[in-house]
C-alpha cells in the first residue's frame, strides 16, 4: 500500500509556482521522499529526492516540514509541458537492498495558459 | 544516445496467445524493472531483476514471467493465464536495486481481444 497521500488533481496557471502537496504522516525515520512525474502515455521521470532538508535542483525545489509528516514539491514557474501526474513517494534509502517504488494515482497537475 | 528502448509501442493480440515486450537498455545498468498501468491509476511493479540470470516477483506477478540473460536485456512474457491483460507496460532500469533514480522506457500499449 502507498505510503502517501496526495490530493487526486490540481489547476495552476501558466508562469505562477505549482505547490503540490503530500502527506506522509508514517514516514520512518530511514525513509526519504522521493518525487516523479508522468507526462500523458510516456513513462515516469524523476524529479527530486529528500530525507530531512530542503533540497532544490534545476527542476523543482522539494520541502519537507520539520516533523518529515508532510512535504511540498514546488515548480517555480510552471509551463505548459509541466502538465503531468506527480507522484510523491516514500522509500528507504539508497542501498541494493532498498524497497521498491510504489507508485500511487498521483496528483494530475494541470497548467493552464 | 543512452537509454531505455521498448519495442513495439502499441501492440495487439487475441486472447489466448502469449506474448512478450522487448526492453533494451545501454545505460549499463544492473537493476531491470516491468510494471504494468491501467488507465487512472498508478503504477503495480510485476517483476524486477538485481543482476543477470536473477529475477524476483513483484505486487502482480501472476500471469507474467521474465528472464534475464543478458545485463541489457529483459524481455516480459504476459500468458494466457493472466486474467486482465489490456494494458500499459512499462520498463524501468537503475544503477542498482536502491538507486533513487530509475530511468523508464516509452512503454508499450497492449490490447488483448
Amino acid at each position: 500500500d502507498a505510503k502517501t497521500t496526495q490530493p487526486p488533481s490540481m489547476d495552476c496557471a501558466e508562469g505562477r509556482a505549482a505547490n503540490l502537496p503530500c502527506n506522509h504522516s508514517t514516514i520512518s525515520g530511514n525513509e526519504y521522499v522521493y518525487w516523479y512525474r508522468q507526462i500523458h502515455s510516456q513513462g515516469p521521470q524523476y524529479i527530486i529526492h529528500g530525507l530531512k532538508n530542503n533540497e532544490t535542483n534545476e527542476m523543482a525545489s522539494l520541502i519537507i516540514t520539520e516533523d518529515r509528516k508532510s512535504s511540498t514539491l514546488i515548480l517555480p514557474h510552471a509551463t505548459l509541458r509541466d502538465t503531468a501526474v506527480y507522484y510523491c513517494i516514500v522509500r528507504s534509502g539508497d542501498d541494493n537492498y532498498g524497497q521498491n517504488f510504489v507508485f500511487g494515482p498521483g496528483t494530475r497537475l494541470s497548467v493552464l495558459p | 544516445d543512452g537509454g531505455i528502448t521498448q519495442s513495439p509501442k502499441y501492440l495487439f493480440r487475441k486472447e489466448g496467445q502469449n506474448v512478450t515486450l522487448s526492453c533494451e537498455q545501454n545505460l549499463n545498468h544492473d537493476a531491470m524493472y516491468w510494471y504494468r498501468q491501467d488507465p487512472g491509476q498508478g503504477l503495480r511493479l510485476i517483476y524486477y531483476s538485481q543482476i543477470v540470470n536473477d529475477f524476483q516477483k513483484g505486487d502482480i506477478a501472476e500471469g507474467y514471467s521474465v528472464s534475464r540473460e543478458k545485463k541489457e536485456s529483459f524481455p516480459l512474457t504476459v500468458t494466457s493465464a493472466q486474467k486482465n491483460p489490456t494494458a500499459f507496460y512499462l520498463c524501468a532500469s537503475s544503477l542498482g536495486l536502491g538507486s533513487y533514480e530509475q530511468y523508464f522506457g516509452p512503454g508499450t500499449r497492449l490490447t488483448v481481444t
